[in-house]
């Protein structure tokens, strides 16, 4: 079965640190997703890219998330500086639009200490 | 904005059991509805989709409906088992713009 591969697994980190996080999305899928997931807030979107053009980042905080899609087999997420709220779960999907829905990598488990 | 709602948040049911899980939805303009499950410090793993113009979705003792004109979808799940407990979620994909958006889950615990 095809997958999408998130790396790294888990991460522990200092804050004031940079983090980057990446994604592997499955050949030939259009759409990416970023979501971070926590006990308190459940899934929240974060940013997602059709065709590697970003469609919506207006859930990250600007100052310190940024996303990219420098091509099509890889999805960036960073943290800049990071922060201790920042820990959570962070999950990327990818799918085609309106065809066969998402498949969800295995996450990265970030803990801002 | 598309707005979903799962209800129960949580629900317990002996073994055996069938079991109705609901999820409601405020924008019927939907390419889609996916059913997803969770366990504990894992990832999603898709369950079914159902498409727009699609009534229902079966695979094995899984079966998911879909009522637009109402605004909801139900996920049917036959003669529990133990290994069925996890959370479940709904998550529509809208017409404007492929927004994936996600209920906040009905966490099943299935006792033997």
């Amino acid at each position: 079965d095809a997958r999408v591969t998130q790396t790294p697994r888990h991460k522990v980190t200092e804050m004031g640190q940079e983090v980057t996080m990446r994604c592997q999305p499955i050949l030939g899928h259009n759409t990416v997703f970023w979501y971070r997931q926590t006990m308190m807030q459940g899934l929240e979107l974060l940013a997602y890219f059709r065709n590697r053009a970003p469609l919506d980042d207006s859930g990250m905080p600007k100052d310190r998330f940024s996303a990219e899609m420098p091509d099509a087999t890889l999805a960036t997420l960073k943290i800049q500086p990071s922060e201790p709220r920042d820990s959570a779960v962070y999950f990327c999907a990818s799918g085609l639009r309106g065809f066969y829905g998402y498949t969800f990598g295995s996450g990265t488990r970030l803990t801002v200490v | 904005k598309q707005e979903v709602t799962q209800i129960p948040a949580a629900l317990s049911v002996p073994e055996g059991e069938n079991l109705v899980l609901n999820c409601s939805f405020t924008d019927s303009a939907i390419y889609n509805l996916q059913w997803f499950r969770q366990d504990p410090g894992k990832g999603l793993t898709s369950l079914l989709l159902i498409q727009s113009s699609q009534r229902e979705q079966t695979s094995g003792r899984l079966n998911a409906s879909l009522d637009k004109s109402s605004g909801r979808s139900t996920l049917y799940i036959a003669a529990s088992q133990p290994g069925d407990s996890a959370t479940y979620l709904c998550a529509l994909e809208s017409l404007q713009g492929s927004r994936l958006t996600f209920g906040e889950g009905t966490q099943l615990t299935v006792n033997p």
